[in-house]
């Protein structure tokens, strides 16, 4: 298993400002994963970040909105950039250990956009 | 395109009044099956993974099952604390490995 801590836990921002949300890991892990869930909904991949590489995005998001850094492999970064309301979500930082597709998460940002 | 139904949106139950909830898929060669547990406002909490047809897993009071078309819950005498959303995820071999999830299926158990 792996522990994931994820900050800050919740934001309020207003509308046109940025976010950068932390996810720290206790081990060492190639893939961490960023999702969405949005009010009522289920989780949507945002994207896949690998540690020396460019992040991979889903269809629907892009760079530009969700920038995200990996300086290591156990640390990432996701930046909620020029927030509007719509952006108001929980934001799930996620990783796979163990060579199989386990997923572990951390306990999420809820951002609300004014 | 792959895609996960769960039903039903919610559930109520009274204590230690058994029930199932149903996760139907449509994927494209499936390589896992997960169950998670979310309670509110935190993270969701890996439960199981299925990869075969079949197979079945138990956890206290929890037993997921999986055929080639669906998976069930079984949620056996619950208690109040078994309250939470749970959801159904796959892994299938035409993605790069990401996880589709379902909706999910708030329970509330009262006592």
């Amino acid at each position: 298993s792996a522990v994931i801590s994820q900050k800050p836990s919740r934001d309020i921002c207003q509308r046109g400002t940025s976010l950068t949300i932390q996810c720290q890991v206790d081990s060492q892990v190639t893939m961490m994963f960023w999702y969405r869930q949005q009010p009522g909904q289920s989780l949507t991949l945002i994207a896949t970040a690998n540690q020396g590489s460019e992040a991979t995005y889903e269809s629907g998001f892009v760079i530009d909105k969700f920038p995200i850094s990996r300086p290591n492999l156990t640390f990432s970064t996701l930046t909620v950039s020029n927030m509007s309301p719509e952006d108001s979500s929980i934001y799930l930082c996620s990783v796979r250990t163990g060579g199989n597709e386990k997923l572990f998460f951390g306990s999420g940002t809820q951002l609300s956009v004014l | 395109e792959d895609q996960v139904t769960q039903s039903p949106e919610a559930l109520r139950l009274q204590e230690g009044e058994s029930s199932s909830l149903n996760c139907s898929y449509t994927v494209s060669g499936l390589r896992g099956l997960f169950w998670y547990r979310q309670d509110p406002g935190k993270g969701p909490e890996f439960l199981f993974t299925l990869y075969s047809a079949g197979e079945e897993k138990e956890k206290e009071r929890l037993k997921a099952t999986l055929t080639k078309k669906e998976s069930f819950l079984h949620i056996t005498a619950p208690k109040p604390e078994d309250s939470a959303t749970y959801l159904c995820a796959v892994w299938s071999g035409s993605n790069t490995g990401k996880l589709i999830f379902g909706q999910g299926t708030t329970l509330q158990v009262k006592p």
